[in-house]
């Protein structure tokens, strides 16, 4: 199982909006809606910000969104804030629970 | 609330083995998977395998196939994640999360270092 791929890196100014994708296979991304995004301080644990493509849980900002289209996912963070400052993970279920993780993409607040 | 407590940081020499515990708390245990994910020293997350909290079903990484035992004792809410024969490139921080194939990991742990070094 290969990581899904993420650009390294994204930056925007603060009140602007970056978009970051998620690109995987018909056996991962495109073949199941269970996209999930996650947001990681330095030296801290990841935290979920959209799960089954774009549905945010219980108080992450609307801020947040995500899409996908065949087999790319993306995440959308608009108004940039200093503390979306982070790195940006993506997942995907790959079946027969199985999962996989993305690259990684580490957005930057100008 | 739903909270999941790991054991402490390891250090371990190459070949030996660590066991890492996650203790959770707030949720009916058997009702959902744990998965254990690791991080080495500035580098991604990386997926080590699944058990079912509910029957002990299992499915690891294909990388680690061989290595790594995951369990639980529901008696505790507790899982268990055991990695042999360890190299110097498992150093990595080791969390568990609870996971459902819907909602993806959903609650972490606060991540366990783990040091391999002669």
């Amino acid at each position: 199982q290969s990581a899904l791929t993420q650009p390294p890196s994204a930056s925007g100014s603060p009140g602007q909006s970056v978009t970051i994708s998620c690109t995987g296979t018909s056996s991962d991304v495109g073949g199941y809606n269970y996209v999930s995004w996650y947001q990681q301080h330095p030296g801290k644990a990841p935290k979920l910000m959209i799960y089954e493509v774009s549905k945010r849980p219980s108080g992450v900002p609307d801020r947040f969104s995500g899409s996908k289209s065949g087999n790319t996912a993306s995440l959308t963070v608009s108004g940039l804030q200093a503390e979306d400052e982070a790195d940006y993970y993506c997942s995907s279920y790959a079946g027969s629970n199985n999962f996989v993780f993305g690259t990684g993409t580490k957005v930057t607040v100008l | 609330q739903v909270q999941l407590v790991q054991s402490g940081a390891e250090v371990k020499k190459p070949g030996a083995s660590v066991k890492v515990s996650c203790k959770a708390s707030g949720y009916t245990f058997t009702s959902y998977g744990i998965s254990w994910v690791r991080q080495a020293p500035g580098q991604g997350l990386e997926w080590m395998g699944w058990i079912s909290a509910y029957n002990g079903n299992t499915n690891y990484a294909q990388k680690l196939q061989g290595r790594v035992t995951m369990t639980t004792d529901t008696s505790t809410s507790t899982a268990y994640m055991e990695l042999r024969s360890l190299r110097s490139d498992d150093t990595a921080v080791y969390y568990c999360a609870r996971v459902d194939y819907v909602w993806g990991f959903d609650y972490w742990g606060q991540g366990t270092l783990v040091t391999v070094s002669s």
